[in-house]
């Protein structure tokens, strides 16, 4: 099966760094990638990582270290409409290339 | 370019009716996928169509089925409604050449109360 962890909540302070880590286990791993969800709405794309390494999109980056098993999602100069769930999830062999198997989601809640 | 729409938004229906949901993808994407959000199970994968066939799915049971038309568009049918199956259905389209870097873009989603 393919299972993936992540943590449940984080709070953080406006304007400083958070990291939201990801363990998975499957098999037929293609890659990770992140996805945001404000409540109410639908899930958007962040990034993706096939590779090892870091991917930097303006405040967010994402992180793979394929030997570990092990993604984070760093956001930078938190803001207040960055308060949402953040969702890592996997493609693999098992689900097919393009489809995705989603962790349970981090709530983020920046306070001021 | 419009993104994907789904229609409708919110549905309420009793037990043992079933349901038909729609979903248009971003024009020129070919692929299709449904996914499950509920508080206790997550986001879950139902099924992926991609040029009118079904190319994977999920590990749900038979009541939950779907299809995709020449243009794209996807419909995914419940039957036989159980309590259970009231959840926030998703879908969610990409170009696809089956590439796993193809990006995967979500509609609004169609909220489903089962009473």
């Amino acid at each position: 099966g393919q299972s993936l962890e992540q943590p449940s909540e984080v709070t953080a302070v406006e304007g400083a760094i958070v990291q939201i880590n990801c363990t998975y286990q499957t098999s037929g791993f293609y890659g990770l990638s992140w996805y945001q969800q404000h409540d109410g709405g639908a899930p958007t794309f962040l990034s993706y990582n096939a590779l090892d390494g870091l991917e930097e999109t303006g405040r967010f980056s994402s992180f793979l270290s394929r030997s570990d098993s092990y993604g984070y999602l760093l956001l930078q100069e938190l803001q207040m409409k960055d308060s949402a769930s953040y969702f890592c999830a996997v493609r693999s062999f098992q689900t097919g290339a393009n489809n995705l198997f989603f962790g349970t989601g981090t709530r983020l809640t920046v306070i001021p | 370019k419009a993104g994907v729409t789904q229609t409708p938004r919110y549905l309420i229906k009793t037990r043992g009716q079933q349901v038909t949901l729609s979903c248009s993808p971003i024009s020129g994407h070919r692929s299709v996928s449904w996914y499950q959000q509920t508080p206790g199970q997550g986001l879950q994968f139902l099924f992926e169509y991609f040029s009118e066939t079904q190319r994977n799915k999920g590990n749900f049971p038979g009541r939950f089925s779907g299809r995709q038309f020449s243009n794209s568009r996807s419909e995914m049918n419940v039957s036989t409604l159980e309590l259970g199956d009231s959840a926030l259905y998703l879908c969610a389209s990409s170009s696809s050449s089956g590439s796993s870097t193809d990006t995967q873009y979500f509609g609004p989603g169609t909220r489903l109360t089962v009473l």
